[in-house]
């Protein structure tokens, strides 16, 4: 099956600084990776998805970007503010919601 | 617009005891629902999926089961509570080939 490493586990930037979390996936055949926002106590929240037929998607300060010869995608912030911090997920997934596989998560403190 | 309640919010129970929580989705008909457990605020499991009324599938042999018994309702349920139950529980639904999360479930087995 599907196995997606996310890295790093931990990420702590100054506040205006960027921010890049990096997942790689094994299955060649996933073609849906979306990026979740998680805050504490509460449940993921979507943020931003792409699908193999983009490389780059942008979202005011969130972009995600796709490489499927190398199989690894990227969440990238920008200008960080202290409400980014939180736990961040990615997914892929071969088809449907049911097939999707997480990676570990990054916790994410941006540093005022 | 789609929206997704999920209760209770937190839940403390004793080892031996059964458990029930509850999810439902308003504004639309006939989701996808989904629960999944997260275990130490990382690793998103899927436990449970639902496509219809009374059709439910489980990913992971466990001492919980669920149900659907309206179109809009899932319900995780256990009968005897583990001390390796206690988590984090969020039910989700998909809308347009997007998974949504509710708010989850902080689950602590004494």
């Amino acid at each position: 099956g599907e196995n997606v490493e996310q890295h790093p586990s931990t990420l702590s930037v100054q506040e205006g600084d960027s921010a890049v979390i990096k997942c790689t996936y094994s299955d060649s055949a996933s073609n849906y990776f979306p990026w979740y926002k998680q805050e504490l106590g509460k449940g993921p929240q979507l943020i931003i998805d792409i699908r193999s037929n983009v490389g780059e998607k942008k979202d005011q300060r969130i972009a995600v970007t796709l490489n499927k010869t190398a199989k690894h995608f990227s969440l990238h912030i920008t200008e960080t503010q202290p409400e980014d911090s939180a736990v961040y997920f990615c997914a892929a997934s071969t088809g449907s919601a049911r097939q999707l596989t997480f990676g570990s998560g990054t916790q994410l403190t941006v540093l005022p | 617009s789609q929206t997704i309640h999920q209760w209770p919010a937190t839940l403390v129970q004793p080892v031996g005891s059964p458990l029930s929580l509850e999810c439902t989705v308003e504004g639309t008909s006939n989701p996808n629902l989904y629960w999944y457990r997260q275990a130490a605020g990382r690793g998103l499991q899927l436990l449970f999926y639902s496509v219809g009324i009374g059709q439910i599938s489980s990913e992971v042999p466990q001492n919980l089961s669920a149900s659907r018994p309206q179109d809009r309702q899932f319900i995780l349920s256990s009968k005897k509570l583990l001390l390796s139950d206690s988590g984090f529980y969020l039910c989700a639904w998909t809308f347009a080939g997007e998974l949504f999360f509710g708010e989850g479930s902080r689950l602590t087995v004494l």
